[in-house]
């Protein structure tokens, strides 16, 4: 089945080490994002990528970085500068221009705690 | 700033009630309005989406929202809530089609009460 994997489902990290959150979609689309959830205040958008080997920053971008060197995948990474990396992240795709435009697809997150 | 913001972090209703969940969006008419549900420990899933071409919107699983421009509000509706509605629902809209961003609300968590 087509889909959205993230792994891993949870992540405890030490302050100070880097950790990478993985993303991979077999469903053929162009554009992949990576939000950040917390209780209370929505989805965040942490960066986005709408073609290979190009992202951009999304509102709350400080602390992590990402590559897109294939279509499939869109892997996070969080810094040792994030000051407040515990959270529940999510990955989601979607395919370019209207009609499609904002309806995502995504996968079932990645809770990272820091401890 | 656009936004969209939900009224009302909870809800709760009794199984068979009326649902009604609230969404306002900043004055500018976005060309894009979204409702998603998730389930716990899940991603999120479209329940559905309004472009325009109808102000009544019909989405999945018995849910629909209108769209009032003179109230710039989308609120979700179900007649009837069942326990399976319990979740959290989240607003969300698209100001530029350009990039497609979405801004999403601050979520609603659903409790349906037997």
């Amino acid at each position: 089945d087509g889909g959205i994997t993230q792994s891993p489902k949870y992540l405890f990290r030490k302050e100070g080490q880097n950790v990478t959150l993985s993303c991979e979609q077999n469903l053929n689309h162009d554009a992949m994002y990576w939000y950040r959830q917390d209780p209370g205040q929505g989805l965040r958008l942490i960066y986005y990528s709408q073609i290979v080997n190009d992202f951009q920053k999304g509102d709350i971008a400080e602390g992590y970085s990402v590559s897109r060197e294939k279509k499939e995948s869109f892997p996070l990474t969080v810094t040792s500068a994030q000051k407040n990396p515990t959270a529940f992240y999510l990955c989601a795709s979607s395919r370019q221009g209207a009609p499609n435009t904002g309806e995502l697809f995504f996968g079932e997150g990645s809770r990272l705690t820091v401890l | 700033a656009q936004s969209v913001t939900q009224l009302g972090s909870h809800v709760s209703v009794s199984e068979g009630a009326l649902v009604l969940l609230r969404c306002n969006y900043s004055s500018s008419v976005p060309p894009y309005l979204f409702w998603y549900v998730q389930y716990p420990n899940q991603g999120l899933q479209l329940l559905l989406k309004y472009t325009s071409a109808a102000t009544l919107v019909k989405g999945i699983n018995g849910f629909e929202a209108e769209f009032k421009k003179s109230e710039t509000s989308f609120h979700l509706t179900k007649p009837s809530a069942h326990m399976s509605d319990a979740a959290e629902y989240f607003c969300a809209v698209i100001y530029s089609s350009n990039t497609g961003k979405l801004i999403f609300g601050q979520g609603t968590t659903l409790q349906v009460k037997p």
